[in-house]
């Protein structure tokens, strides 16, 4: 079955870049996506990438993918401290539900 | 135009009692997933409806059960409660059964 791995904590200063990293087990999955969740609320689409791209840009956001190691990451440029979440990776499985990791707590420090 | 929106925010409820959680789509969308996030960890799928079928179901007992009206709006309900079901229930609304999935706020169920 699909398995979607995470580191849980990510520390970096405000201003700095942060990298979330991600690895997958389903080769066939067609879109990998990232969320974003602050505390006590839903979860907040940031971004996706489809698994014929090997990056995708957008404002301050960048991911990359590696298909041949199944491993995502998000780069987060000039964080900044409303940066400050959970930070979740979900690969679409066959009948479109989403497999999440266990979410990497990024602390953005002022 | 408004996201997804689910009805009540929170909720407590005791063993053995039965529950009805309310998903309403972003307007236009026409399937509706639900979700369960216990503390600390991933969001693990539940089910998925599509043009008011069940089109996906995930490992969860047979309490679970949901269904989707003509309106495209969604109810999730459980039947005998137990503590391991608090958690909060996230519903995703999407256009077809094969697009990007955008999340409401959450119902936070708690189970005493």
């Amino acid at each position: 079955g699909e398995d979607v791995e995470q580191s849980l904590f990510l520390s970096v200063r405000e201003g700095d870049s942060s990298v979330i990293n991600c690895t997958y087990t389903d080769s066939s999955s067609t879109y990998l996506y990232w969320y974003k969740q602050e505390p006590g609320a839903g979860l907040q689409l940031l971004t996706y990438i489809f698994s014929n791209m090997d990056m995708k840009q957008d404002q301050r956001l960048t991911v990359l993918l590696n298909k041949k190691d199944k491993h995502l990451s998000l780069r987060i440029a000039d964080t900044q401290t409303g940066d400050s979440a959970i930070y979740f990776c979900a690969e679409r499985g066959g009948a479109n539900n989403l497999f999440f990791g266990t979410g990497t707590r990024l602390t953005v420090i002022p | 135009d408004a996201g997804v929106t689910q009805s009540p925010t929170h909720l407590i409820k005791t063993r053995g009692q039965h529950v009805t959680l309310r998903c309403s789509p972003i307007s236009g969308h026409k399937s509706v997933s639900w979700y369960q996030q216990v503390l600390g960890q991933g969001p693990q799928f539940i089910f998925q409806y599509y043009e008011k079928e069940e089109r996906g179901r995930g490992n969860f007992p047979d309490r679970f059960s949901a269904r989707q009206f003509p309106n495209y709006s969604s109810e999730l309900n459980v039947n005998a409660l137990l503590l391991g079901d608090s958690a909060l229930y996230l519903c995703a609304s999407s256009l077809g059964g094969k697009e990007t999935q955008y999340f409401g706020p959450g119902t936070r169920l708690l189970v005493l």
